[in-house]
């Protein structure tokens, strides 16, 4: 079994201030992992995922995250937000043993909010 | 062209009522997914249909029933709704292997009175 751990249900930033959104994972295999954005009254749309060789992703909107195996976290990191990011943003991860059943397994979600 | 679409956006029915709610994909993707969203925005996986075939059938009520009449539709019925099925409810659909992401639709925004 795997489980996705978003320790900030919310965080407040400033407008150009960076941010970081922390995700851990936990699973006995290894794991493809993805960061999914929710814009108010929408779906997600993939932000960016990591599924193998270099560690550091970019993404879209200028975000990235890095992948620390060690760690088994996956944070997201902008080095400077604007209004128009905030946002509920997910974590999630899928594991390579998942066969046919390919599933998503997400973090229970953090609001940025991004404050003038 | 919307890739996952859903109909309706919005669903407002009294308890004991039976709806549904249709999805449809238009990219050639072999794997659909109804996720359900509760108040504090947790996402959980309801069911998963690969090529028509079941393949994820998460712990649901029975009320809750799942219908693919081709790859491309997923739709879900819920009988005698309950205040608690109130939520929102996101399709979703995948192809290829486990690093592909998956696209999701716009969400029907369910509330049972």
């Amino acid at each position: 079994a795997q489980s996705v751990t978003q320790l900030d249900s919310q965080v407040p930033v400033f407008e150009e201030a960076p941010v970081e959104l922390r995700c851990n994972y936990s699973s006995s295999v290894s794991v493809y992992l993805f960061w999914y954005v929710q814009y108010p009254n929408q779906g997600l749309q993939l932000l960016l995922k990591y599924l193998s060789g270099s560690t550091l992703v970019k993404g879209i909107n200028g975000f990235e995250a890095e992948f620390n195996k060690s760690q088994t976290s996956f944070h997201l990191r902008k080095p400077s937000v604007h209004i128009s990011d905030t946002a509920e943003y997910f974590c999630a991860v899928t594991h390579l043993s998942s066969g046919s059943a390919r599933q998503l397994t997400f973090g229970s979600g953090t609001q940025l909010t991004v404050l003038p | 062209d919307t890739a996952v679409s859903q109909t309706p956006k919005y669903l407002v029915t009294q308890m004991g009522n039976d709806k549904s709610i249709k999805c449809e994909q238009n990219l050639g993707h072999d794997t659909m997914y109804w996720y359900k969203q509760d108040s504090k925005k947790f996402l959980k996986i309801m069911f998963s249909y690969n090529n028509k075939e079941l393949i994820i059938n998460e712990t649901v009520p029975n009320r809750f029933s799942p219908k693919s009449p081709d790859k491309a539709h997923l739709n879900l019925h819920i009988n005698s709704l309950e205040l608690g099925d109130s939520a929102v409810y996101f399709c979703a659909s995948t192809t290829g292997g486990l690093g592909t992401e998956a696209f999701f639709g716009q969400g029907t925004r369910l509330t049972v009175v």
